[in-house]
């Protein structure tokens, strides 16, 4: 039984570059939420979706950043003309489809850095 | 907006001590979660806390809620150096918010 799958877990990018990082939530989990952690922070939340829709996109920056989560396939996180103040770890978490939501589980994080 | 404060933000504590991490939080909330985050890798989940006066205990950490104070306490009890990593709370409601850590260093 699978956990919270992200790839890649490590990605380098320059400046002006795109980065597509995925999240492939646990089986049977449809409610999918994407945080960021900058060195010696706390997460922060970015965007929740569930399949085909954005729940709740208040931390995401107003520009180059988008989610989804199609019916079919991972969830992804694009950043369009990465910045140097994008470098952070992108950690991704599932709950379950049905009854209370539960305690989030996280995938390792894709640690991004920007030259 | 849901504020969580951590405190402290580091500490170092020698071996067999015991010691309290704080987590206030400043909007109601009845359910607050305790990780554990080794460098570099993903956040382990160490307590759900959903109710006023819960407390839960997984060998030497102890975990307890206050909905009343909006505080919960993560102690440590003759602290291992296995115990050494950083210590996230967070608090619901969804999505969750997050304090900035405890770091904690556990030295012989």
């Amino acid at each position: 039984n699978a956990g919270v799958m992200q790839n890649p877990r490590h990605l380098v990018r320059r400046r002006g570059q795109e980065a597509r990082l995925r999240c492939s939530p646990m089986k049977g989990h449809s409610h999918v939420y994407w945080y960021r952690q900058l060195p010696e922070e706390g997460l922060k939340f970015m965007v929740y979706l569930q399949k085909e829709n954005i729940i709740d996109e208040s931390g995401m920056p107003k520009e180059r950043f988008s989610a989804e989560f199609p019916k079919e396939g991972p969830s992804i996180l694009r950043i369009q003309q990465v910045v140097r103040g994008d470098s952070a770890a992108y950690f991704c978490a599932s709950s379950p489809t049905r009854g209370p939501r539960l305690t989030q589980h996280f995938g390792d994080g894709t640690r991004l850095s920007i030259l | 907006e849901l504020k969580v404060e951590q405190n402290p933000l580091f500490l170092s504590m020698q071996e067999g001590k015991n010691y309290t991490i704080y987590c206030n939080y400043s909007t109601t909330s009845d359910r607050l979660y305790w990780y554990r985050q080794d460098p570099g890798k993903s956040l382990e989940s160490l307590f759900v806390l959903l109710s006023n006066g819960a407390v839960k205990q997984e060998g030497r950490l102890m975990a307890s809620l206050d909905t009343k104070a909006r505080l919960s306490t993560l102690h440590i009890t003759a602290a291992v150096h296995d115990l050494s990593a950083t210590y996230f709370c967070a608090v619901e409601p969804t999505p969750l918010v997050f304090g900035k850590g405890t770091r904690l260093s556990v030295i012989a």
